[in-house]
């Protein structure tokens, strides 16, 4: 099984639509991201948060918002979804200290 | 703020031959640094990773990158590219916060193709 499991993998939803992107981790690590990737722009910082009680926004959070409902678990959703927010979303979890981060497979977005 | 550089879009090796990726960070301290590679629909999988030790730092696969204080780089070689290598790379750099915790930030990537 996987260490991080984002769900689902693929979604296409339409405009002014609501939708959750689901993360887990089986990694016990405290640190979990959002990033959204898009051609020619690398990976960009959406929300992340280092506890349960700790979110903070990223570089690019609006029009975003998260739920760190456990250690765990953490969720983005799109409260009303626009065709730029069409990409390609990565959620990844890192233990504390400077180390690396651990990504999922990655949730292909659409919005049309 | 911290920041990276990857100075090419694209590069494109025949196979067989060595492979550069180049990488120039900006940071007022002493970064830790990260090369990552994404296969075609797939995550992101660590190559390798600088955190003050060797400067020197081999990865998976036969990759490995050397960090250059004076000419703040951390390009990435291998000495005989496969055409399993074809993918895009990204070069990391950590950005600490303000209460001295880090998050991540990617360069923009670089897509290799391997040439038969």
């Amino acid at each position: 099984d996987a260490d991080v499991t984002q769900t689902p993998r693929n979604r296409i939803t339409k405009t002014g639509k609501r939708i959750m992107l689901e993360c887990s981790q089986t990694k016990g690590h405290d640190r979990m991201y959002w990033y959204r990737q898009d051609p020619g722009l690398g990976l960009r910082l959406i929300y992340y948060s280092f506890d349960v009680k700790d979110i903070n926004k990223g570089e690019i959070s609006d029009g975003y918002s998260v739920s760190r409902q456990a250690q765990a678990k953490f969720s983005l959703s799109l409260e009303s979804a626009i065709p730029n927010q069409t990409a390609l979303y990565f959620c990844a979890t890192s233990g504390s200290g400077n180390t690396e981060a651990f990504f999922g497979q990655g949730t292909r977005l659409t919005v049309v | 703020a911290q920041s990276v550089t990857q100075l090419d879009s694209h590069v494109s090796v025949s196979e067989g031959t060595p492979v550069l990726l180049r990488c120039n960070y900006s940071s007022s301290y002493s970064p830790s640094l990260f090369w990552y590679v994404q296969h075609p629909n797939k995550g992101l999988q660590l190559l390798l990773k600088y955190t003050s030790a060797a400067t020197l730092v081999k990865g998976i696969n036969g990759f490995e990158a050397e960090f250059k204080k004076s000419e703040t780089s951390f390009h990435l070689t291998k000495p005989s590219a496969h055409m399993s290598d074809a993918a895009e790379y990204f070069c990391v750099v950590s950005d600490i916060r303000r209460d001295s915790s880090y998050k991540l930030i990617f360069g923009s990537g670089t897509r290799l193709l391997v040439r038969p």
